[in-house]
């Protein structure tokens, strides 16, 4: 079965400052995908970053940055010099063949509710 | 850049009703998905549907729903008599052989 832990349920910074969301996956593919996604106050789901299980190589967006160690199945997301925009409840999700099959669901962890202050 | 296309975007609906949430995938898209996220909840995955059938689906997805893609270009999600625990927003989503999920801005169901 797959597993995602988000450990931190809220967080809270003030604006400028630099924060990272944990995310623990747990899974038996040998073959999978990490997303991350944020959700503002209006509901939807917006896609950030997708990466492979083969590429180990961090990520860097402008100010987000992303880091995927297999070795300890974490892939932690930073955002640096946080923005209150950036406020939001942010989602880790893994998506792995399962049984084998093309199927693909995503297996998303609780969220971590990030809240940027002024 | 493509969309997935759900309508509509709220609905409001009595215990017993049934109900049709609609979606739109990305046209060359082959697997369709739908999830479901209580409020304040993770969201949480009910159906996959590809070849016109479904490939897979959750503990959550029982009698009471259905999929359907009727002409080629609508995905639907049917739920024959609402609870009021079915009160969610459901997502749709869509993928391609080779491309990431897309998901859809979602519906808010209530159900009163």
């Amino acid at each position: 079965a797959q597993k995602v832990t988000q450990a931190q349920t809220e967080i809270s910074v003030v604006e400028k400052e630099d924060v990272t969301l944990d995310c623990v996956y747990e899974t038996r593919d040998t073959t999978y995908y990490l997303f991350w996604y944020k959700q503002p106050p209006s509901g939807e789901l917006v896609f950030l970053i997708r990466r492979n299980s083969f590429d180990e190589q961090n990520e860097i967006s402008g100010r987000y940055s992303w880091n995927f160690q297999k070795s300890t199945s974490s892939f932690n997301f930073t955002i640096t010099a946080s923005q209150v925009v950036d406020s939001a409840v942010y989602f880790c999700a893994l998506g792995g063949h399962g049984s084998g099959g093309s199927n693909y669901k995503l297996t998303f962890g609780k969220g971590t509710l990030l809240t940027v202050n002024p | 850049e493509p969309e997935v296309t759900q309508t509509p975007s709220h609905q409001v609906t009595q215990m017993g009703q049934e109900v049709i949430l609609r979606c739109v995938p990305i046209s060359n898209h082959l697997y369709f998905y739908w999830y479901r996220q209580i409020l304040g909840q993770k969201v949480e995955f009910l159906v996959s549907f590809y070849n016109n059938e479904i490939s897979e689906k959750s503990e959550i997805f029982d009698d009471q729903f259905s999929v359907e893609r009727p002409d080629g270009s609508n995905f639907t999600l049917k739920i024959r008599s609402t609870k009021l625990e079915d009160s969610a927003m459901y997502f749709c989503a869509s993928r391609g052989d080779l491309t990431g999920y897309t998901f859809g801005s979602g519906t808010r169901l209530t159900v009163v």
